[in-house]
C-alpha cells in the first residue's frame, strides 16, 4: 500500500524548533521528490518546500525560508522538516506529498499523508 | 506575478455543470494540478498536467487551461462532489509552488 506518515507535531513555544519526519512505504522512495504543504486552522494550503529525488535539490516558499530545512534519507524512507525560529503564524497541518512524476518536480502531488499538527503558542 | 486566485465560493444544481477557475500568470507556462479536500481529510488530487486523471477519480472530473486561467469542470455534480477544491501551479521562477485560496463547491 503506497501511503506516507507524518509524525512529529506538537505544541511548541515561539522562537523553539521542532523537526517532522515523514514516512514513506509501498513505493520506491528514492526515486521521487517530495513536498511538504501545510495548512493553518480554517484556512487554506500553502507550499511549504521540496526536495529532489537525491537531496540535491531544495526550494522553500518564501515565508519559511532561511528559517525552516528539507532532507531525506533514502535509506530509511524517511523526509524531514527541520523548523527553527518558529513563529504563531506557523501552526498548521503539515502534510508530505508526493510529487507524481518521477524524473523532476512537477507540483502535481499524487499521494498526501494524513498530517501532523504543530502549534506554536506561549 | 506569483498570485493564484480563485472565487471563494461556488455552487451547481445536483447533476448540473460547473466550472471551477484559477487565473495566474503562472499558467501561461506551467500546468496546474487540482485538489478535492473535505472536512478532516487529506487533500485528494484529482487532475494533472494537460487534462490527467488519477486512478479512481471519476471522469466527470476534467481540467482545461486557457492564457492565464486554469478550469476544473465538473460534468453532472454528485452530492459527494461537495468539498473545498485548489489550484497549485508553480511561481514565475518555476521552483517554488502556489496554491489558489480555495473554492468552496456546493452542491445543491
Amino acid at each position: 500500500q503506497v501511503q506516507l506518515e507524518e509524525s512529529g507535531g506538537g505544541v511548541v513555544q515561539p522562537g523553539r524548533s521542532l523537526r517532522l519526519s515523514c514516512a514513506a512505504s509501498g513505493f520506491t522512495f528514492s526515486r521521487s521528490a517530495v513536498h511538504w504543504v501545510r495548512q493553518a486552522p480554517g484556512k487554506g494550503l500553502e507550499w511549504v518546500g521540496v526536495i529532489s529525488y537525491d537531496g540535491s535539490n531544495k526550494y522553500y516558499g518564501g515565508s519559511v525560508r532561511g528559517r525552516f530545512r528539507i532532507s531525506r534519507d533514502n535509506s530509511k524512507n524517511t523526509l524531514y522538516l527541520q523548523m527553527n525560529s518558529l513563529r504563531v503564524e506557523d501552526t498548521a497541518i503539515y502534510y508530505c506529498a508526493r510529487d507524481w512524476d518521477s524524473s523532476s518536480p512537477t507540483w502535481a502531488f499524487d499521494i498526501w499523508g494524513q498530517g501532523t499538527m504543530v502549534t506554536v503558542s506561549s | 506575478s506569483s498570485e493564484v486566485t480563485q472565487d471563494p465560493a461556488v455552487s451547481v444544481a445536483l447533476g448540473q455543470t460547473v466550472t471551477i477557475t484559477c487565473q495566474g500568470d503562472s499558467f501561461r507556462s506551467y500546468y496546474a494540478s487540482w485538489y478535492q479536500q473535505k472536512p478532516g481529510q487529506a487533500p485528494l488530487l484529482v487532475i494533472f498536467g494537460a487534462n490527467n486523471r488519477p486512478s479512481g477519480i471519476p471522469d466527470r472530473f476534467s481540467g482545461s487551461q486557457s492564457g492565464n486561467t486554469a478550469s476544473l469542470i465538473i460534468t453532472g455534480a454528485q452530492a459527494e462532489d461537495e468539498a473545498d477544491y485548489y489550484c497549485c501551479s508553480r511561481d514565475s521562477s518555476g521552483n517554488r509552488g502556489v496554491f489558489g485560496g480555495g473554492t468552496k463547491l456546493t452542491v445543491l
